[in-house]
C-alpha cells in the first residue's frame, strides 16, 4: 500500500513549456486534490475531483488544467508554464466512506519555471 | 467565503514542556471538519487530530490536543511533552463543500 505517489519529484521547466504531473492513490478514495503551496501563504487549491471523469475549480485554477480519467490517477496539467507557478505542488486524496474524511498528501513536487 | 488564520508565523517550545498553536477561521456553515497537520522537512503533510464541528468534546490524539471553541471560531492545538521530532510547520485547516482551506502555517522549533 504505497497511499499517494506523485511524479516527478523535481522539475525545471523555461518560459512557455508545457509538463503533466501525476498523481496515483491506490487506496480506492473518490476525492483528490492538487495544491500549491508557496512560502508564507499555507496550501491553495488548484483543482479538484469528486469522482472518476469529474473536476472542479478550486481557488487559483487558472494556467492549469486537469483530468480524472481513472479514479486512482489524478493529472495536473501546464500548457505554457510562466514564473509565477515555481511553487511545491501537493497531491491529496481522500473519501467519506471510512467517516474520517482525512486527507492523505503525497511528498510534494517542486516545480521551477525559468 | 472560508478563511482559516495562524497568526503566529513561528514559535519556540522546551523540550517536555507544553505550547499551545493558535488558529481562528471563518465559515458561515454549521457543519464543517477543522484539521490540524504537520509538514516536517521532509515536506509531507501528517494528519495531527481532526474535529468534528457538531461534536463538542475536544479531540484528543495521545499528545495531542485541541481547544475547540465553536461561537469564538477558535482552534487550537496544544502540544504536551514537546519532543525534537515535533519540530515542523503545523497548518490548520476547515473542510466543507468537498474543499479544504488552510492557514498559512506556524514554523514550531523545539530546543532541547
Amino acid at each position: 500500500n504505497a497511499g499517494v505517489t506523485q511524479t516527478p519529484k523535481f522539475r525545471v521547466l523555461k518560459t512557455g513549456q508545457s509538463m503533466t504531473l501525476l498523481c496515483a492513490q491506490d487506496m480506492n478514495h473518490e476525492y483528490m486534490y492538487w495544491y500549491r503551496q508557496d512560502p508564507g501563504m499555507g496550501l491553495r487549491l488548484i483543482h479538484y475531483s469528486v469522482g472518476e471523469g469529474t473536476t472542479a475549480k478550486g481557488e487559483v485554477p487558472d494556467g492549469y488544467n486537469v483530468s480524472r480519467l481513472k479514479k486512482q490517477n489524478f493529472l495536473l496539467g501546464l500548457e505554457s508554464a510562466a514564473p509565477s507557478q515555481t511553487s511545491v505542488y501537493f497531491c491529496a486524496s481522500s473519501t467519506w466512506a471510512d467517516g474520517t474524511d482525512t486527507q492523505y498528501f503525497g511528498p510534494g513536487t517542486r516545480l521551477t519555471v525559468l | 467565503a472560508q478563511t482559516v488564520t495562524q497568526s503566529q508565523p513561528e514559535m519556540s517550545v522546551q523540550e517536555a514542556e507544553t505550547v499551545t498553536l493558535s488558529c481562528t477561521y471563518d465559515t458561515s456553515e454549521s457543519d464543517y471538519y477543522l484539521f490540524w497537520y504537520k509538514q516536517p522537512p521532509s515536506r509531507q503533510m501528517i494528519l495531527v487530530i481532526r474535529q468534528e464541528a457538531y461534536k463538542q468534546q475536544n479531540a484528543t490524539e495521545n499528545r495531542f490536543s485541541v481547544n475547540f471553541q465553536k461561537a469564538a471560531k477558535s482552534f487550537s492545538l496544544k502540544i504536551s511533552d514537546s519532543q525534537l521530532g515535533d519540530a515542523a510547520m503545523y497548518f490548520c485547516a476547515l473542510y466543507n463543500f468537498n474543499k479544504f482551506y488552510f492557514g498559512s502555517g506556524t514554523k514550531l522549533n523545539v530546543k532541547p
